[in-house]
């Protein structure tokens, strides 16, 4: 069964560096789009960047450009997500999801907390 | 970027139908034919109900139907079932210099 496998939840401060991952397996990795979309609490969906692993091509949007960092390890088939310096308002859980002919499927989540 | 515009909340009894509007742009939804449909309970995952504005994936209900017209894309529930109370958001792809995908802000099924 093709699937996306997400890193555990995470809690951490502010300030904090974090990286958390995103496992495809059952399907050719480098040949899809991978997308990470955030939920805050409460919240709706929104997307916040894509990657293509076979070349690293990346895209971000506007709200997260410069906020998060989206890179992809071929060799693992795994796509990552982190940022540098957490902030409160970074505390959402965090999805990622495959483009195929469309965005059939998706991880589980990754529940990120982030309090001092 | 703007998210594309939902209802917040929509309702109907069991056996109704009912629609959700989702509206764009010609930039983005009437733009072109990547228009989807998730479905999301509370604590799960987003699953894709719709596709390419009309498409269903193998699995989900023939009861779950999409369509566009200009740029207001539309997803229509018949039959409604108690199952059906979910968040409901629609996608779209939108040109873009940036990120080509865009969501609409979320309209919740309450099943009466």
């Amino acid at each position: 069964e093709e699937q996306l496998v997400q890193s555990g939840a995470e809690v951490k401060k502010p300030g904090e560096s974090l990286k958390i991952s995103c496992k495809g397996s059952e399907f050719m990795f480098t040949s899809y789009w991978i997308g990470w979309v955030r939920q805050m609490p409460g919240k709706g969906l929104e997307w916040m960047g894509i990657i293509h692993p076979g070349d690293s091509d990346t895209k971000y949007s506007p709200s997260f450009q410069g906020q998060v960092t989206i890179s992809a390890d071929k060799s693992t088939s795994t796509v990552y997500l982190q940022w540098s310096s957490l902030k409160a308002s970074d505390t959402a859980m965090y999805y990622c999801a495959r483009r195929g002919s469309s965005w059939l499927v998706w991880g589980q989540g990754t529940l990120v907390t982030v309090s001092s | 970027q703007s998210a594309l515009t939902q209802p917040a909340s929509v309702s109907g009894s069991p056996g109704q139908s009912i629609t959700i509007s989702c509206t764009g742009t010609r930039s983005d939804v009437g733009g072109y034919n990547y228009v989807s449909w998730f479905q999301q309970h509370p604590g799960k995952a987003p699953k894709l109900m719709i596709y390419d504005v009309t498409t269903r994936p193998s699995g989900v209900s023939n009861r779950f139907s999409g369509s566009k017209s200009g740029n207001t894309a539309s997803l229509t529930i018949s039959g409604l079932q108690a199952e059906d109370e979910a968040d409901y958001y629609c996608s779209s792809f939108r040109i873009s210099s940036s990120l080509n995908w865009v969501f609409g802000g979320g309209t919740k099924l309450t099943v009466l």
